[in-house]
C-alpha cells in the first residue's frame, strides 16, 4: 500500500538530549513537510523540501534540523536547542502541482 | 491578522444534522482550498479538494468556496457519531508551496 510511514508513534527522551523522527514515503511525492500541533495551535510548519539535497525553513524550524538525501526519506531531528519539544509532530507529502498533502500518523514526543 | 481563521469550537450537534464550517482568509492569492478531518492522535485525512472557486459534492460532503469574501465552508449532511473529529481547512497560493492551515473545529455528534 502506497502511504506515508513515521515512526515511532511514541517516543520519550530526557531533557537535553537530540531525538530523530523517521519519516518514509512510498507515493513518489517531490515535496515533503514536518508539522508540529500543539493544543489550540493548529498546524505550525517546521521544515519542507522541495526537491532531493533541498530544504527550507517553516515558520518555527529553530532548534529542529533536517537532511533530504533521499525522495523518499525526510528525518527530522529535534535537537536540546528546542526549548519546548514536547508535542505531535505530523511528516507530510505531496505531488508537485495542486497542493495536495497526505499525512503519516504522527510521532507524539515527550521530553521529560 | 492571521492568514487563515477557523473556530475552533467545540461545535457539538445531534445525530442527523446538517453541520456547516467555516474558514476565512486574507490572502487573495490563494488557489487551492482543502479540508481534512482527523480523528484523535491520528494524523489528518484529506476530505475535500477544491480548486479556484465554486462547489464540490462527495456523498454527505459539500465543500464551497467564495473567493470574493474570501470564505470557505463545509457542509455535512446527516452527520453521524463516527463524523465526530476535528477538521482543519487548508489552502496555499500554489502547487509548489506549503499548505497554510486553519486551527481546526473540533465537532461532535452525539447519537
Amino acid at each position: 500500500d502506497g502511504g506515508i510511514t513515521q515512526s515511532p508513534k511514541y517516543l520519550f527522551r530526557k531533557e537535553g538530549q537530540n531525538v530523530t523522527l523517521s519519516c518514509e514515503q512510498n507515493l513518489n511525492h517531490d515535496a515533503m513537510y514536518w508539522y508540529r500541533q500543539d493544543p489550540g495551535q493548529g498546524l505550525r510548519l517546521i521544515y519542507y523540501s522541495q526537491i532531493v539535497n533541498d530544504f527550507q525553513k517553516g515558520d518555527i524550524a529553530e532548534g529542529y534540523s533536517v537532511s533530504r538525501e533521499k525522495k523518499e526519506s525526510f528525518p527530522l531531528t529535534v535537537t536540546s536547542a528546542q526549548k519546548n519539544p514536547t508535542a505531535f509532530y505530523l511528516c507530510a507529502s505531496s505531488i508537485g502541482s495542486g497542493g495536495r498533502a497526505f499525512f503519516g500518523q504522527g510521532t507524539r514526543l515527550t521530553v521529560v | 491578522q492571521k492568514e487563515v481563521e477557523q473556530d475552533p469550537g467545540p461545535l457539538s450537534v445531534p445525530e442527523g444534522a446538517i453541520v456547516s464550517l467555516n474558514c476565512t482568509y486574507s490572502n487573495s492569492a490563494f488557489q487551492y482550498f482543502m479540508w481534512y478531518r482527523q480523528y484523535s492522535r491520528k494524523g489528518p485525512e484529506l476530505l475535500m479538494y477544491t480548486y479556484s472557486s465554486g462547489n464540490k459534492e462527495d456523498g454527505r460532503f459539500t465543500a464551497q468556496v467564495d473567493k470574493s469574501s474570501k470564505y470557505i465552508s463545509l457542509f455535512i449532511r446527516d452527520s453521524q457519531p463516527s463524523d465526530s473529529a476535528t477538521y482543519l481547512c487548508a489552502m496555499n497560493p500554489s502547487g509548489n508551496t506549503p499548505l497554510v492551515f486553519g486551527k481546526g473545529t473540533r465537532l461532535s455528534v452525539i447519537a
